[in-house]
């Protein structure tokens, strides 16, 4: 595609509910990242894919979280039992190789209540 | 493992004046460094990369950095703000694996 697509682009859920959040990288890009941006934050790494190698998921924050990343291409991060502190906007990023630059999607602004 | 530190958290500046922010990094091997910007309610987007060559890059809007391995630094600077400059700027680093990112930086443009 065009660029890197991610939706929904906002998610309102309840306290304790999962919820999915996708992401669809630049076709042919073979690494993709997930990050967590809080209010007035920086970005938080979450997980990283390259190839078919094994994920780097060292910056999931607990064990609610996790991701998978189908045929090399689209990317579904999954949040359990959502908690308050989950609300932030989630931002997904795709590179060719990994080593040249990341493009980002517009992110997943999650709000739990 | 690598990590970058951007040292100001805020940066008021003077419409036309210079403005550097700076952005130091670790690593224990070769690394491949990125400015970002994020304006307001946008996406971030690429403002330059240093990945070989030539130390000094020059990046989209007037910006360029230079990357400087004996201080580890990577600092962003131009040489005249414009009001539209006022967004968040991010340095990453990408090291052996991840692409990390710094807390950013609120570059505020004062008429």
């Amino acid at each position: 595609g065009a660029g890197v697509s991610q939706s929904p682009s906002n998610k309102v859920t309840e306290k304790g509910k999962d919820v999915e959040l996708r992401c669809d990288p630049i076709s042919g890009h073979t690494a993709l990242y997930w990050y967590r941006q809080s209010l007035g934050q920086g970005l938080e790494f979450l997980i990283y894919f390259q190839g078919n190698s094994a994920p780097d998921k060292s910056g999931l924050p607990s064990d609610r979280f996790s991701a998978e990343r189908t045929g090399g291409s689209v990317s579904t991060l999954t949040i359990q039992r959502t908690q308050q502190e989950d609300s932030a906007v989630y931002l997904c990023a795709s590179s060719l190789n990994g080593d040249t630059e990341a493009f980002f999607g517009q992110g997943t602004r999650l709000t739990v209540v | 493992a690598q990590s970058v530190t951007q040292l100001d958290s805020q940066v008021p500046v003077f419409e036309e004046a210079p403005v550097e922010l700076r952005c130091n990094y670790s690593s224990s091997v070769s690394v491949y460094l990125f400015w970002y910007v994020q304006y307001p309610n946008q996406g971030l987007q690429l403002l330059l990369k240093y990945l070989s060559g030539s130390t000094l890059v020059k990046g989209i809007n007037g910006f360029e950095a230079e990357f400087n391995k004996s201080q580890t630094s990577f600092h962003l600077r131009k040489p005249s703000v414009h009001i539209s400059d006022t967004a968040e700027y991010f340095c990453a680093v990408r090291g052996a694996q991840k692409l990390v990112f710094g807390q950013g930086t609120r570059l505020t443009i004062n008429p």
